[in-house]
């Protein structure tokens, strides 16, 4: 089974520009997540979509932060303009859904390097 | 609010036992353990649910102390390959919304 994609695995850029990620989840999972993992911390969570809905975004920051996932299947995050302190891995992770004891499954994330 | 993990790090030779601790601040509906190496994605390692169900892998072994609001992870007989930071994630109303702690640095010596 193939695990959680994401790309590109790393990216740098000048503050102020605009960046996206992308993420393929694993097949048939309906729950998908954007973490934000700041070195030497936990994952924070960004949002959380269930199928094409977005179930929880409070700890995204909407003036700058978007994301989608159209169709259920894959999804973008989206940094416009990027800061200094949006360095930081951006993980994405996917589950079955719909039951409290279903595992995350993590891709290996895009580090991202904002100059 | 973010969990609390103990210790923050700690290095054990080859073959010695350790113990990870995670305290919640709020009831919690389940516990996730999750191994993370440098550069790699996090590893699922165990979920431990209100209740006492448990699903995870066979070699890990964990406890969830409803009451206190604690989960501890038991790693015995460590080899090279536990080495990573641990992370555990809590879960406060059963909807998969995880909240991940400030994670244990494991280093395993031979």
């Amino acid at each position: 089974e193939a695990g959680v994609a994401q790309s590109p695995r790393y990216k740098i850029i000048e503050k102020r520009q605009s960046v996206a990620f992308w993420c393929n989840p694993i097949s048939g999972h309906a729950t998908l997540y954007w973490y934000q993992q700041i070195l030497g911390q936990g994952p924070k969570l960004l949002i959380q979509f269930q199928n094409n809905g977005v179930v929880d975004d409070s700890q995204l920051p909407k003036d700058r932060f978007s994301a989608e996932r159209l169709k259920g299947v894959d999804s973008t995050l989206k940094i416009q303009p990027a800061k200094l302190e949006d360095s930081a891995v951006y993980l994405c992770a996917s589950s079955s859904g719909g039951r409290a004891k279903n595992i995350q499954y993590f891709g290996a994330g895009t580090r991202l390097s904002v100059l | 609010q973010q969990p609390v993990q103990s210790p923050q790090a700690v290095i054990l030779r080859e073959g010695e036992d350790a113990v990870i601790n995670c305290s919640s601040s709020k009831a919690l509906y389940s516990v996730h353990w999750y191994r993370q190496k440098h550069g790699e994605a996090p590893v699922f390692l165990m979920i431990l649910l209100k209740g006492g169900e448990q699903k995870g892998h066979e070699k890990i072994s964990a406890s969830f102390n409803e009451k206190k609001q604690q989960s501890s992870l038991y790693l015995t007989a460590s080899q090279l390959s536990y080495s990573g930071t641990y992370f555990c994630g809590t879960d406060t109303f059963g909807n998969e919304k995880l909240t991940f702690g400030t994670g244990t640095r494991l280093t395993i010596i031979p």
